[in-house]
Parts: structure tokens; C-alpha cells; sequence
């Protein structure tokens, strides 16, 4: 069965701090990978997502990821966080045949201190 | 275009109560995915439909259903409600191609008192 696992549950930084967040899977076969966003009080937004190609996407807000097939892994990164980032990170999993299927990990909630 | 909408998006029933709770997709998509989401148990996904037919089932009890009109909207319904079944439920769609984004509604939050 398929699974994400996010590593950190609660991420506190400050201002301008470089980010990582970890997301790693267990999944047979071709695997489509996402992050979303949630921030507080609104609905589940896409950040970015890899289905092909080059391993390292870039999304929206200046974040990134960066797919690493022999690790199963498809971490975050945001070389400076703001304030404004401050809201729930969600990274999930589907594959072609099952793309209406998503397989989400536990979320990480980042508090950036202003 | 306009995004996804769920209605209603908040809601009080009682233990035993059946609710039903509607999607309407981004115009154009054929496909809704149902998730459930929950403190406890993050983000579930419950059921797809495409095109009126169940595509894919989660492991929720069948207390939870759903169906799809010809219009590609979506409505899933859960009988003898249980407090359990708080929860956020989340409607998404895509055009139903494979290897495509999901884009999520707002969500119903269902309060079971």
C-alpha cells in the first residue's frame, strides 16, 4: 500500500531562514508527486508538482522541490521565508492510472516568526 | 474560471442524523475525488467518481456514499452519523485525464454532536 511520510510535524523559524521540509514515500510503480499549502482558514492550494522530467520543479512563492527517485524522496525548499508562509505543508502522492487517488502525508505546520 | 464550490460549508447534525454534502467541479472537469480530513488522521480520501461512475473506493464503511451527475457534480452522503465523523470534507476535481492536478474546494466542516 502506498504511504508519505513528512518527517517534521511542526516547524518554527524566523524571518528570512532557509526551509527544508522532508517528504518521503512508499509507492509501486510511476508516481506523480504534489505539495499543497493550506493556509489558515482557506483551502488546500497547489505549490507545485513533479509528474516527469527534470527532478527539480519549481512552484509558486519562490518554493521548490526536488524529486530523488532512489530515495523516494521529494523534499521542500525556500531559500528565505516570510512571514506569510506561515500555514500547513502538505506533500502527497498518485500515480497515472490513479491520479483521482491521492495518498497525503501527516502535514508539517511552518510558524515563521516575524 | 471559477474554482471548485462545496455547500454547505458548515454544518451541525446529531448522532443517527444522515447528512449529504454537494461539489460542483471547475467547469469542464468529469472527475471529483471525496477526502476527509481530520486532526487525528490527516488528510483520507474516500471515493472518486468519473464520468457518474465510482472510480475508486477508500477504506471508510458504507455508511459513506456518493454519486455523480451527468453534470459532473458530485454529492456524497453519510448515513447514521457517528461523532467520528467530524471532520473537514473536501471535495476535488480534474478533467480526468491521467497524470493531472486536483484542485480542492473549501470544504464542508461537519460538526456530529
Amino acid at each position: 500500500a502506498q504511504s508519505v511520510s513528512q518527517h517534521n510535524h511542526h516547524v518554527i523559524l524566523s524571518e528570512a531562514a532557509s526551509l527544508e521540509l522532508g517528504c518521503n514515500y512508499s509507492y509501486g510503480g510511476t508516481v506523480n508527486l504534489f505539495w499543497y499549502v493550506q493556509y489558515p482558514g482557506q483551502h488546500l492550494q497547489l505549490l507545485l508538482k513533479y509528474f516527469s522530467g527534470d527532478p527539480l520543479v519549481k512552484g509558486i512563492k519562490g518554493f521548490e522541490a526536488e524529486f530523488i527517485k532512489s530515495k523516494f524522496s521529494f523534499n521542500l525548499r525556500k531559500p528565505s521565508v516570510q512571514w506569510s508562509d506561515t500555514a500547513e505543508y502538505f506533500c502527497a502522492v498518485n500515480s497515472n492510472t490513479n491520479a483521482g487517488k491521492s495518498t497525503f502525508g501527516d502535514g508539517t505546520t511552518l510558524t515563521v516568526k516575524p | 474560471k471559477a474554482g471548485v464550490t462545496q455547500t454547505p460549508r458548515y454544518l451541525i447534525k446529531t448522532r443517527g442524523q444522515q447528512v449529504t454534502l454537494s461539489c460542483s467541479p471547475i467547469s469542464g472537469h468529469r472527475s471529483v475525488s471525496w477526502y476527509q480530513q481530520t486532526p487525528g488522521q490527516g488528510l483520507q480520501f474516500l471515493f472518486e467518481y468519473f464520468s457518474e461512475t465510482q472510480r475508486n473506493k477508500g477504506n471508510f464503511p458504507g455508511r459513506f456514499s456518493g454519486r455523480q451527475f451527468s453534470n459532473s457534480r458530485s454529492e456524497m452522503n453519510v448515513s447514521t452519523l457517528e461523532l467520528g465523523d467530524s471532520a473537514l470534507y473536501l471535495c476535488a476535481s480534474r478533467r480526468g485525464q491521467s497524470g493531472e492536478t486536483q484542485y480542492f474546494g473549501p470544504g464542508t466542516r461537519l460538526l456530529v454532536l
